[in-house]
């Protein structure tokens, strides 16, 4: 069974500019959650799509925005980057109905320049 | 979700036992007790989890005391692969009406070095 995946692995852009990753969940996961890991302020989750709805949010501003489709890919969004969205994006995968694990993409290393 | 506290940095021989402690004192009855593990550059992994029993599986085995304030992790044969940052956490399980589950609240967890 495949893993989760995300594209692109790295990703280089400048301060302004707005920016898409992707992730493909394990194939029958309905749950994908996005998360942002810095050295200063380690793993924090950013958000949590379950069947095409956002079911949780973490504590981020309004720049950070996400959707998942049909066919539970998800996608993540961050518009006017600043420098202080430079950071690993990752995304995990679970089934979303229960007391499960989550399956963690290797994630997206993005620099903001 | 409950908080965690872990020592910052381990150390362990190859081919010991590392043993990880954790700390939840603040735990609820509807609280499990998750183990991941992150190896540099990688996402983290999942390792095992518990409510109150001890578990064991092909990676670890979790020790869970009685009165479920705190766990140790433990990995029986470590390797040099076993290097990486094991966090402890700590969420609830029943679906408490909206409750999230692709929510994990991560900490700074403990930092394991395996020596040759």
């Amino acid at each position: 069974k495949a893993g989760v995946t995300q594209t692109p692995r790295y990703l280089i852009k400048t301060r302004g500019q707005q920016v898409t990753l992707s992730c493909s969940p394990i194939s029958g996961h309905r749950s994908v959650s996005w998360y942002q890991q810095t050295p200063g302020q380690g793993l924090q989750f950013l958000f949590e799509y379950f069947s095409e709805t956002q079911r949780n949010k973490g504590n981020f501003p309004g720049r950070f925005s996400g959707r998942q489709f049909s066919n539970s890919r998800s996608e993540m969004n961050v518009s006017t980057l600043e420098l202080g969205d430079s950071a690993l994006y990752l995304c995990a995968s679970s089934v979303g109905t229960g007391n499960e694990k989550l399956f963690f993409g290797s994630g997206t290393q993005l620099s903001v320049l | 979700d409950a908080k965690t506290t872990q020592p910052p940095s381990m150390d362990c021989a190859e081919g010991r036992a590392a043993n990880l402690p954790c700390n939840h004192s603040t735990i609820s009855g509807n609280e499990y007790v998750y183990w991941y593990r992150q190896i540099h550059s990688q996402g983290p992994q999942y390792i095992i989890h518990g409510l109150k029993n001890n578990e064991t599986n092909e990676m670890a085995s979790l020790i869970i005391t009685e009165d479920r304030k705190s766990s140790t992790l433990i990995l029986p044969h470590a390797t040099l692969r076993d290097t990486a940052v094991y966090y402890c956490i700590v969420r609830v399980a029943i679906n408490a009406g909206g409750t999230s589950y692709g929510k994990l609240t991560f900490g700074q967890g403990t930092i394991l070095t395996v020596h040759p």
